[in-house]
């Protein structure tokens, strides 16, 4: 286990829905990140928060809004997808979100299903 | 922008035998360089990282890699495979971008290891 944990792990859901994915990390990290992983496709990063505010958004559609109450744990909040948003969502967490030598930790994802 | 390119999207080893993945990296300063891991339905776990110390860097699992600016390279070994090493690694380089941290991942090489 890396410390950072995801819920829920698999979803499925309509285009009209509302849905939430949730992230955790035990770790005392101040940076946490939301990244896309598609088939066929580089890992995507979506989103950085530091000391939880945000400090990267990497063109993701509005359809996607994250949220970061403390720096333990951070939202991805869904509405309206498209099934080309159907692919694995990682959290992970850092010490810090300015150096670039620190070791992001990685949860195990949430597979999303958009129909 | 510094990009990453892994020169296999498969690579078919049998058990006991050397692994080598190879990663090339382009990057206008000095990177740092991971090797990160993911197993079926796991997260993404770090196998190594370089941060400008020694060239030739030990990580998990028997594994390591060398970095060589003059070829800027980053290629990841094992000296004998095992099979629960049959995963898709990824090489990745680290850059701050608007003073903070990014990661930047190849598209992944799956490693096969048959008995």
């Amino acid at each position: 286990e890396t410390g950072v944990t995801q819920t829920p792990r698999h979803l499925v859901m309509g285009m009209t829905n509302k849905k939430s994915l949730k992230c955790e990390q035990h770790l005392g990290h101040n940076a946490m990140y939301w990244y896309k992983q598609s088939a066929k496709k580089p890992l995507e990063l979506m989103f950085v928060y530091s000391l939880e505010e945000r400090v990267e958004n990497n063109s993701v559609p509005s359809r996607f809004s994250p949220e970061c109450p403390n720096s333990s744990h951070l939202f991805l909040h869904l509405h309206t997808l498209q099934p080309e948003d159907s692919a694995l969502y990682l959290c992970a967490s850092s010490q810090s979100g300015e150096i670039a030598y620190n070791e992001q930790f990685f949860g195990p994802g949430t597979r999303l299903t958009v129909l | 922008a510094q990009s990453v390119t892994q020169l296999d999207s498969h690579v078919s080893v049998s058990e006991g035998t050397p692994v080598l993945l190879r990663c090339n990296y382009s990057s206008s300063y000095s990177p740092s360089l991971f090797w990160y891991v993911q197993h079926p339905n796991k997260g993404l776990q770090l196998l190594l990282k370089y941060t400008s110390a020694a060239t030739l860097v030990k990580g998990i699992n028997g594994f390591e890699a060398e970095f060589k600016k003059s070829e800027t390279s980053f290629h990841l070994t094992k000296p004998s495979a095992h099979m629960s090493d049959a995963a898709e690694y990824f090489c990745v380089v680290s850059e701050l971008y608007t003073g903070f941290q990014k990661l930047v991942f190849g598209t992944g090489t799956r490693l096969l290891v048959s008995p």
